[in-house]
């Protein structure tokens, strides 16, 4: 069974800092999908990364994927209470038809 | 955005009850989903479909049961809940996109059975 970590899993700080979240697994996957999700709703799929070492950037969010395809971060900058929510990598064996494996997610709260 | 819907959004029920959760695509995807969510935990996947016809076991083992008679149509249903299928069912749906599969989420049903 694939896993994946998600760390950390809760992260509270104030209107404009920066932060990094991360996704871990010993497996390798084909791509790997970072999804936000508010309260009482369904995940809203942010980025895919499918190379070794790429590096996607969508506004103050910077997306990695590691290079050996294992794990991937997010770097929020200047952080806004809009951020606030749950995000959730999921990773992609191979395909993605069959499913994604999902992580636990890191639940974020900007404090304005 | 996407266009993907699922009803109803909540549902209280007692125990023993058959239910039918909706989920419904206008985007022609092939590829359908059902994912189970418990509060601050990850999605499993439960059900998947490929297309009309088909459908498939997720990961995690569950009693309920899935169709997919039309392509835009992948209902759910509960033939007798229980306290312990209390939960988020989320559909989701997905395309052949950049050599990927994309997918694309539904608002979820959340399901309390008493």
């Amino acid at each position: 069974t694939q896993l994946l970590e998600q760390s950390p899993q809760f992260l509270s700080i104030q209107e404009g800092e920066n932060l990094t979240v991360y996704c871990n697994s010993s497996s390798v996957f084909s791509s790997l999908q970072w999804y936000r999700q508010e309260p009482g709703e369904g995940p809203v799929l942010l980025v895919t990364v499918v190379t070794g070492g790429e590096v996607k950037k969508l506004k103050r969010l910077t997306f990695q994927f590691g290079d050996a395809r294992k794990d991937s971060s997010l770097h929020i900058t200047a952080a806004q209470p809009g951020d606030t929510g749950l995000y959730l990598c999921a990773g992609d064996s191979g395909g993605g038809a069959d499913g994604l494996t999902f992580g636990k997610g890191t639940h974020l709260i900007i404090q304005p | 955005e996407a266009d993907i819907y699922q009803t109803p959004r909540y549902l209280v029920i007692g125990t023993g009850k058959k239910i039918t959760l909706e989920c419904s695509q206008t985007m022609g995807h092939d590829k359908m989903y059902w994912y189970q969510q418990d509060p601050g935990m990850e999605l499993h996947l439960i059900h998947y479909s490929y297309g009309v016809n088909s459908t498939e076991k997720g990961d995690l083992s569950s009693e309920s049961t899935v169709s997919r008679i039309r392509t835009e149509h992948f209902p759910l249903t509960l033939e007798s809940a229980r306290p312990s299928h209390t939960s988020q069912y989320l559909c989701a749906s997905s395309e052949l996109g950049g050599g990927l599969y994309e997918q694309f989420f539904g608002p979820g049903t959340r399901l309390t059975v008493l």
